[in-house]
């Protein structure tokens, strides 16, 4: 079946514009988490979906940052007044539970944003 | 929280050696290792993984260690091949009301034709 998928694949905007990032999981995966990957450094989380609901928002970087999901389904990472140092590649992934001893995280190819 | 720490950051090995990445991990609630390869330009891919119960696991070309008294686990790449050049990430992850993973920095390997 899909995969997991985002869009857009590459974002160009300027400083202090609002971009909004989207996620679709894989189709019945109730898990999904969204992360961040700077040019050359590892994978930063952000924030973790169970459902709709959030039980772990701790890696957002301010308030700038916000994700919504809705119908257990789509997912999607907003970022207000962006800043140059948000320039990065942002990953979501999805697995099938996320409660489990064993729960392979599948990625999408990402969105690279680059703020002006 | 959790903390994952990963060496080399890059790692350069002749066609046919073996590469060794090795990962230190700090809460001993950790009980579920999985380790990612990601390819350049393309998303990171489960390759192999390791629960807390178990010492070694075999896949092919691919093992992984893990010592639970030391809070350290490794990857064991055999007989690389240049299509094993990519970046490895480990992660730990503690059993709870949700999986969240926490992944070390990344270790870039070439593998050298």
């Amino acid at each position: 079946g899909a995969g997991v998928s985002q869009s857009p694949s590459n974002k160009v905007t300027e400083k202090g514009k609002d971009v909004e990032l989207r996620c679709d999981p894989i189709s019945g995966h109730t898990a999904l988490y969204w992360y961040r990957q700077s040019l050359g450094q590892g994978l930063e989380f952000l924030i973790y979906f169970q459902g709709n609901s959030a039980p772990d928002k701790s890696g957002l970087p301010s308030d700038r940052f916000s994700a919504e999901r809705t119908g257990g389904s789509v997912s999607t990472l907003t970022i207000q007044r962006t800043q140059q140092e948000d320039s990065a590649v942002y990953l979501c992934a999805s697995s099938l539970r996320g409660g489990g001893l064993r729960e392979t995280q599948y990625f999408g190819p990402g969105t690279r944003l680059l703020v002006l | 929280g959790e903390n994952v720490e990963q060496h080399p950051s890059t790692l350069s090995v002749q066609e046919g050696d073996s590469a060794v990445i090795k990962c230190t991990y700090s809460d001993s609630a950790s009980n579920y290792f999985p380790w990612y390869k990601q390819e350049l330009g393309k998303r990171p891919q489960l390759i192999i993984d390791i629960r807390s119960n178990v010492g070694e696991k075999k896949d092919q070309r691919i093992a992984v260690t893990l010592n639970k008294t030391a809070k350290h686990f490794s990857l064991h790449i055999t007989e690389t091949q240049p299509e094993d050049s990519a970046v490895y990430f480990c992660a730990a992850s503690i059993s709870g009301g949700y999986q969240k993973v926490t992944f070390g920095i990344g270790t870039k390997l070439q593998v050298i034709p």
